[in-house]
């Protein structure tokens, strides 16, 4: 099975902070690479599909990027709306799937 | 509107059995195949199950193989989990959601609020 690993695991961050998301495959996974966003008490929802590809209505200070087995999700500008939890989720591995642990940004 | 909403979630002993449900509305719910994933309490997610479109592929994690049924009926929209055998590591909110297609892979994008389930004696 193809294990994903991101880091950090939670930071503390302030808005308008430049935020960058790590997550590392432990086999190349090509561009296989999806990133979502998850508020407490609340399903996921997905911000960056195919490694790099913005879904429609997501605002564009989140950006994605990376193949083959290191990835990033960065936020340009730390929103209110922003802290959450972020996965990643690699779908190279159709249909086993796997996800991250998840990474926690709270407020500085 | 595409919508995604679990029931039958509830507290099972463990050994028990449980059968959650996700009606499906808004979208040509045999087009598209169905997930369901899970996220314990305090933990990440965890992919549980998937089935395809027709409901002829069905698969699933090492960690509920052998206990797991999932299915679907296209008629109703409605995919199925059936849970059997169930064990503490078991409780989890479990989520279903649609997979869409895209060049390079796929990804979920929609899904329900989640079903709570807990396995306690």
């Amino acid at each position: 099975d193809i294990q994903m690993t991101q880091s950090p695991s939670s930071l503390s961050a302030s808005v308008g902070d430049r935020v960058t998301i790590t997550c590392r495959a432990s086999q190349s996974i090509s561009n296989y690479l999806n990133w979502y966003q998850q508020k407490p008490g609340k399903a996921p929802k997905v911000l960056i599909y195919a490694a790099s590809s913005l879904r429609s209505g997501v605002p564009s200070r989140f950006s994605g990027s990376g193949s083959g087995t290191e990835f990033t999700l960065t936020i340009s500008s730390l929103q209110p709306e922003d802290f959450a939890t972020y996965h990643c989720q690699q779908s190279y591995g159709t249909p086993l799937n796997t996800f991250g642990q998840g990474t926690k940004v709270e407020i500085k | 509107e595409v919508q995604l909403v679990e029931s039958g979630g509830g507290l099972v002993h463990p050994g028990g059995s449980l059968r959650l449900s996700c009606a499906a509305s808004g979208f040509t719910f045999s087009s598209y195949a169905l997930h369901w994933v899970r996220q314990a309490p305090g933990k990440g997610l965890e992919y549980v199950s998937a089935i395809s479109s027709n409901g002829v592929g069905t698969y699933y994690a090492n960690s509920v193989k052998g206990r797991f049924t999932i299915s679907r009926d296209n008629s109703k929209n409605t995919l199925y989990l059936q849970m059997g055998s169930l064990r503490a590591e078991d409780m989890a909110v479990y989520y279903c959601a649609r997979v869409f297609g895209v060049s390079s892979g796929w990804y979920f994008d929609y899904w329900g609020q989640g079903t709570l389930v807990t396995v306690s004696s």
